[in-house]
């Protein structure tokens, strides 16, 4: 069974910066499977990438995917205060990684 | 517009049982595999079950197999989640997603379900 850890838990962050999370696998992983999703307080989760690299539909470009085997990165370019929120990656529609928590420095 | 809207959360004691509905609008519903996934409170999303297209494959997490069973009605567009034996730890909010094959594109608001004496 894969599993994804994310890193790190909690990552402090002014508006502006950019940011980028990790998500790596237990083993090396197809791409086309790994995706990662945005969660605000109180809301459900909404998928952002797919496949690795793909935006999902109404995604804005500062936001990116990237990596293989057993690495991969969310970038997110310039941070909008709308984007603090807590981001999990996921692999075949299944596991889970634990989240990262990107919040106001 | 895809719309994924869960009923059927509550206050439940622990061995109870709790059936959960999703209502789905907006697309072919019945073209999809359907997932479940949970939250608990102040935790990270478990995948919990999901379900092919006709309902012919069902698969679940470890921790709920022989307690859950997942189903669908394609004709009402209706996926549902039948919880038996419930355990405090199964308290949670519960999401029904569209699984379009490697991610689930669309997300309820989910419902939350409480195991608690």
């Amino acid at each position: 069974e894969i599993v994804l850890t994310q890193s790190p838990g909690t990552l402090p962050l002014s508006p502006g910066e950019r940011v980028t999370l990790s998500c790596r696998a237990s083993e090396n992983v197809v791409s086309s499977p790994l995706a990662w999703y945005q969660q605000k307080p109180g809301q459900a989760p909404r998928l952002l990438i797919y496949g690795a690299s793909n935006r999902a539909t109404g995604i804005p470009a500062r936001f990116s995917g990237s990596g293989s085997g057993t690495d991969f990165t969310l970038t997110i370019s310039r941070l909008e205060p709308e984007d603090f929120a807590v981001y999990y990656c996921q692999y075949w529609g299944k596991t889970f990684g634990q989240g990262t928590k990107v919040e106001i420095k | 517009e895809v719309q994924l809207v869960e009923f059927g959360g509550g206050l439940v004691q622990p061995g109870g049982s709790l059936r959960l509905s999703c209502g789905a609008s907006g697309f072919t519903f019945r073209n999809y595999w359907m997932t479940w996934v949970r939250q608990a409170p102040g935790k990270g999303l478990e995948w919990v079950a999901n379900i092919k297209q006709d309902g012919s494959e069902r698969w679940y997490v470890d921790s709920v197999k022989g307690r859950f069973t997942i189903s669908r009605d394609n004709a009402e567009n209706s996926l549902y989640l039948q919880m038996s034996s419930l355990r405090a730890e199964d308290t949670a909010v519960y999401y029904c997603a569209r699984d379009a094959k490697f991610q689930l594109d669309f997300w309820g608001r989910g419902t939350l379900v409480t195991v608690s004496s």
